[in-house]
This record gives C-alpha cells, structure tokens and sequence, in this order.
C-alpha cells in the first residue's frame, strides 16, 4: 500500500517555467515533508522540507505548499532551468526511528 | 570531507550466491538505513538501525540481514533467498531518532544477476 502517492511520472517544461509536483498521503502519524532530488547514479540530497503547521517554504527558486486539511502538499520550481532535469521525490517521515516513505518519483526534464 | 561510502558501485550475483553490500560514514551519525530502489517505485526500507548492535526490519526486508557492529559501518547482506535482487541499493543516515535532521545518502550500489 503506496502512503505518499506523487504525480506525475514524469514532466517536461521549458526552460524558465515553472515545474509542479504533486503529492498526497494518507497516514496523519506524519510529521515531517521533505523533498529530495536525485540525479542519474548518484544518491537523492535534500531540496527543501515543511513541518505540518506551516502552509509554505521558499528556499531560492523552489517554493512547498503544504494543504494539512487536504493532506497535499506540492514542490514548485520558478524559473526551471535545465540544470534542474532531474528525479524529484516527496517523502513524509513519521514515529522515532525517523522513516522515511517515499513517493514514486517524477522525472523532470527541462528543455533549453 | 565527512559523508557515506557505498561500495562497490557496481556487483553481480550469481545464482544461489550471497553478496555484501558495504557502507560506511564518518558523520558520526547514530542512525542508519538501507533502501532499494526500483524504477517508478521510489525507494523502500529494507532495514534500519538507531544505534550499535540493534537493527529493525523495514517494509522488505526479507532475503536481505544486515549487521551493525561499528557506529560508522552498516552492511547489508542480500542472500539467496531473495529471488528478484536487481536493484539500486543506497545507504543513508541521520544524526539520530526523534531529530528532523535530514538522512544523508551513499551514492548506491546497482547489483545486477549473473
């Protein structure tokens, strides 16, 4: 059973649009939603997280929107840059052993 | 600089045959997890571990053991008994439970069947 279910698979924008990212969950036991980016072999980094009681968080170009009474909560990438063409990953983390659930992934690519 | 080792980047299993996977971090960090990765199914928790000599069971963990002998090193074994191990593995760890701090990852181990 998938507890964090993202959209879409895959996107592709053109350079200097914005990228949207879309996820949802079930479990209220999560307490922490962050957003990891990975490139092709190589591990995810962190991109930017959000606790629950905070509707947004803007870090440079990317922005969460959180929506607790819907349980949603969305990455948005201003300005997207090729750079960015990348695998995106919303996770929630929940308990004290701190685990992390992750989506499925969307692979973005921007098109110069 | 301080960070996680996976090795080895790449490795094949033959039939029947156990292979260790290894990671190591020098982050000081007390918690640590392994995950596998698969296309268009993100990454799953086959074992983590909050502190030395203690270990717990993640979403999948059946045909894999692990250790946790040393604060730095965490191993992961897949055995025979997983019968579908194609995979990218990657290690990650965190300062400790009840902490938002972020889990830093390896850069994986893609384990491929002979």
């Amino acid at each position: 059973q998938q507890q964090v279910k993202q959209s879409p698979q895959s996107l592709i924008v053109q350079k200097g649009g914005i990228s949207i990212i879309n996820c949802a969950y079930e479990n209220t036991a999560f307490d922490y939603f962050p957003w990891y980016q990975q490139f092709p072999g190589k591990g995810p980094a962190l991109l930017i997280a959000i606790r629950p009681d905070v509707s947004e968080k803007k870090e440079g170009r990317f922005t969460i929107s959180f929506n607790k009474s819907a349980k949603q909560f969305s990455l948005h990438i201003m300005d997207s840059q090729p750079g960015d063409s990348a695998t995106y990953f919303c996770a929630a983390i929940a308990g004290s052993a701190r685990q992390l659930t992750f989506g499925s992934g969307t692979q973005l690519t921007v098109l110069p | 600089d301080g960070g996680i080792t996976q090795s080895p980047k790449y490795l094949f299993r033959k039939e029947g045959q156990n292979v260790t996977l290894s990671c190591e971090q020098n982050l000081n960090h007390d918690a640590m997890y392994w995950y596998r990765q698969d296309p268009g199914q993100g990454l799953r928790l086959i074992y983590y571990s909050q502190i030395v000599n203690d270990f717990q069971k993640g979403d999948i963990a059946e045909g894999y053991s692990v250790s946790r002998e040393k604060k730095e090193s965490f191993p992961l074994t897949v055995t025979s008994a997983q019968k579908n191990p194609t995979a990218f593995y990657l290690c990650a760890s965190t300062r400790g439970f009840n902490s938002n701090q972020p889990q830093h990852f390896g850069d994986g181990t893609r384990l491929s069947i002979l």
